[in-house]
């Protein structure tokens, strides 16, 4: 079964700090992975995606993750903080099931808190 | 083009009564998923249409929880009776067939509160 974790529920950073999100899988087939932001009183917005092309994959707002399969990471940065990147992360796995369509595996979430 | 959207934003019901949650997927999208977010939880998945047909509802909790996509447009979950620990939040989502090598686009969710 595939599986997610996410370390840390809640990280702090300052505003123009290096952003860290760690995001760890497990899976029996290679994955697909996604990165999706909530911002407040909002939906789940896409990120980026890993799809097995280029493993470092750039996001919008200046996000990016870097698959390492030895490592079972997809972990997510962004050079510099804003306050508007205040939100939930969610890590999510998901396998090709059949040409229907695919689930979401999805981590718990961390929350992103940025200080100014 | 217009996103995935679910009606209503927010419900609070009283247990035992029932609600129905509607999700509208953008136009020509044949899958159509349900999850749900209870309380510090994570997003779990709840069953996936293609078109009006049930492909997958391994994650539905129990029998109290009905979904039907009539015509293959919107969705429809229902919960009757509800019980507090249905509370959370109901997420829908939408994607192309054909190409599962996707994302799929999310609403923004239906806060239920069952008190």
């Amino acid at each position: 079964a595939q599986s997610v974790t996410q370390l840390g529920s809640h990280v702090s950073v300052s505003e123009g700090a290096l952003v860290l999100l760690r995001c760890n899988y497990s899976s029996s087939v290679p994955p697909y992975l996604f990165w999706y932001v909530q911002y407040p009183n909002q939906g789940l917005q896409l990120l980026l995606k890993y799809t097995s092309a280029a493993t470092l994959v750039k996001g919008i707002n200046g996000f990016e993750a870097e698959f390492k399969k030895s490592e079972t990471s997809f972990h997510l940065t962004k050079p510099s903080a804003h306050m508007s990147d205040a939100a939930e992360y969610f890590c999510a796995v998901t396998e090709v099931r059949d040409n229907y369509g695919q689930n979401f595996v999805f981590g718990p979430g961390t929350r992103l808190s940025v200080l100014p | 083009e217009a996103g995935v959207t679910q009606f209503p934003s927010h419900s609070v019901i009283e247990k035992g009564q029932t609600v129905t949650l509607r999700c509208d997927p953008i136009s020509g999208h044949d899958n159509l998923y349900w999850y749900r977010r209870v309380m510090g939880k994570e997003i779990k998945f709840l069953l996936h249409f293609v078109k009006e047909s049930k492909q997958d509802e391994s994650g539905m909790p129990n029998n109290r929880f009905l979904a039907e996509r009539t015509g293959g447009t919107y969705s429809t979950l229902k919960v009757q009776p509800a019980e507090l620990e249905d509370s959370g939040v109901y997420f829908c989502a939408s994607s192309h067939s054909g190409t599962s090598r996707t994302e799929a686009f999310f609403g923004q969710g239906t806060r239920l509160t069952v008190v």
